[in-house]
């Protein structure tokens, strides 16, 4: 059982080069996430995926593009890198039940430098 | 605006000790509470989630709720040198854009052999 997988592990871009973090869950949950992780920041909320068909900002969403593709992938797209955007980025996945919040299940995440 | 705060450490305990991690968040609402353990370079894997004032127990681990005060901890007993990582402590409310989660900026454990 894979859980949440996200590819690439490792990527280096140049300022203006797009490209797209893909992640995908095999635990048939609702709800999808994407996050980053700056030192001395913590992990901040990009975007997220309440269920297939809707998608909604985070708490930083400037720069990013999402796209729930069906229920197992949600990717996270940059049009034109900037250094800023040098982070670690997290996927995670949960389910969703009536009047509970279920914990969040995280990939190992993508490393992403922009020079 | 949701906050969640932790000390951020590091905090050095003995091998054996008992490990407290703290955190406050300021939504009155919250409803559920986890704790996450996340290694150098590793991603956060969950360790307790706790939804009702009191105590929860798994094992080493003991989470402690208190509406009342807004706090919730973590504690670790018997601590042992594969603890020593970064806690997060995560929140969340209902109807808050739904199933988000406000993370702390961890706190730095360290367990001395």
């Amino acid at each position: 059982n894979a859980g949440v997988t996200q590819t690439p592990k490792f990527q280096v871009l140049k300022t203006g080069q797009s490209m797209t973090l893909q992640c995908a869950q095999d635990m048939n949950h609702n709800s999808m996430y994407w996050y980053r992780q700056d030192p001395g920041m913590g992990l901040r909320l990009i975007y997220y995926s309440a269920s297939e068909g809707t998608t909604d900002k985070g708490e930083v969403p400037n720069g990013y593009n999402v796209s729930r593709l069906n229920k197992r992938e949600f990717s996270l797209r940059l049009e034109s890198a900037a250094p800023s955007q040098t982070s670690v980025y997290f996927c995670a996945s949960s389910e969703t039940l009536l009047g509970r919040d279920q914990p969040q299940h995280f990939g190992d995440g993508t490393r992403l430098s922009i020079l | 605006q949701k906050e969640v705060e932790q000390n951020s450490g590091p905090l050095s305990v003995p091998e054996g000790a008992i490990a407290s991690l703290n955190c406050t968040y300021s939504d009155r609402v919250s409803q559920s509470f986890f704790w996450y353990r996340q290694y150098s370079g590793k991603s956060p894997e969950l360790i307790m989630s706790i939804y009702s004032n009191g105590d929860k127990e798994d094992g080493r681990f003991t989470a402690q709720l208190n509406k009342a005060s807004q706090y919730v901890s973590l504690l670790i007993r018997d601590s042992q040198p594969s603890d020593s990582a970064t806690y997060l402590c995560a929140v969340n409310a209902p109807g808050a854009g739904s199933y988000q989660l406000t993370f702390g900026k961890g706190t730095k454990l360290s367990v001395i052999p």
